[in-house]
């Protein structure tokens, strides 16, 4: 079946990198992009960004256009989320999902890995 | 960049009855590039609509979305207790694809 499975939860000191895995089956990989979403505690839903994986084309908003690194790797269908300089304030879970268009996004997110939680403390 | 706004915050419904909730846009949504997602505690989101009004995969037809240019109504007719859940609209038209603040739906 259509999946992505992120890996596992990780918790950082402020000023750190985290990056965090996306690995898709069941589907043809490169016919899709991958959007990032993020949820702090109890909050709503934040859009970070979007990656090609059939060019490696991103779109970051522009909140995360400095620390953020957007990136897929077809050879393992594996895509990958990269935010750097980390402050408490980027606790949340880290959703990866799957969007129609390979050159644009063009639809909704149509399969979501289970989130990977992210915690930023000293 | 476009500013989605969801109304209401909370709604409160019995089972049976008619859900109406509604996104309005800052500026006209692209093609109508306007998704809904459905949110239940400890679970990703899952699509419910793209386009404004096509229904996703195994979507029942209970749930149905409508509007244009700036305003966006999902209607879930026949509620049922699994649809207490906060629901979210996202524009996809232009980057960034913001989402909105949610509206929960309680179902009594």
């Amino acid at each position: 079946q259509v999946q992505l499975v992120q890996s596992g939860g990780e918790v950082k000191k402020p000023g750190a990198s985290v990056k965090v895995s996306c690995k898709a089956s069941g589907y043809t990989f490169n016919h899709h992009g991958i959007t990032w979403v993020r949820q702090a505690p109890g909050q709503g839903l934040e859009w970070m960004g979007w990656v090609s994986a059939y060019n490696g084309d991103t779109r970051y908003a522009q909140k995360f256009q400095d620390r953020v690194t957007m990136t897929t790797e077809t050879s393992t269908s594996t895509a990958y989320m990269e935010l750097r300089s980390l402050r408490s304030d980027d606790t949340a879970i880290y959703y990866c999902a799957r969007v129609f268009g390979w050159l644009i996004p063009s639809g909704g997110m149509d399969v979501w890995g289970q989130g990977t939680t992210v915690t930023v403390s000293s | 960049e476009i500013v989605l706004t969801q109304s209401p915050g909370t709604l409160s419904l019995s089972p049976g009855e008619r859900a109406t909730l509604s996104c309005r846009a800052s500026q006209t949504v692209s093609s109508n590039y306007l998704a809904w997602y459905q949110q239940k505690p400890g679970q990703p989101p899952r699509l419910l609509l793209s386009g404004a009004s096509s229904r996703a995969t195994g979507i029942p037809d209970r749930f149905s979305g409508s509007g244009s240019g700036t305003d966006f109504t999902l209607t879930i007719t026949r509620l049922e207790p699994g649809d207490s859940a906060v629901y979210y609209c996202q524009q996809y038209g232009n980057s960034p694809h913001i989402f909105g603040q949610g509206t929960r739906l309680e179902i009594k």
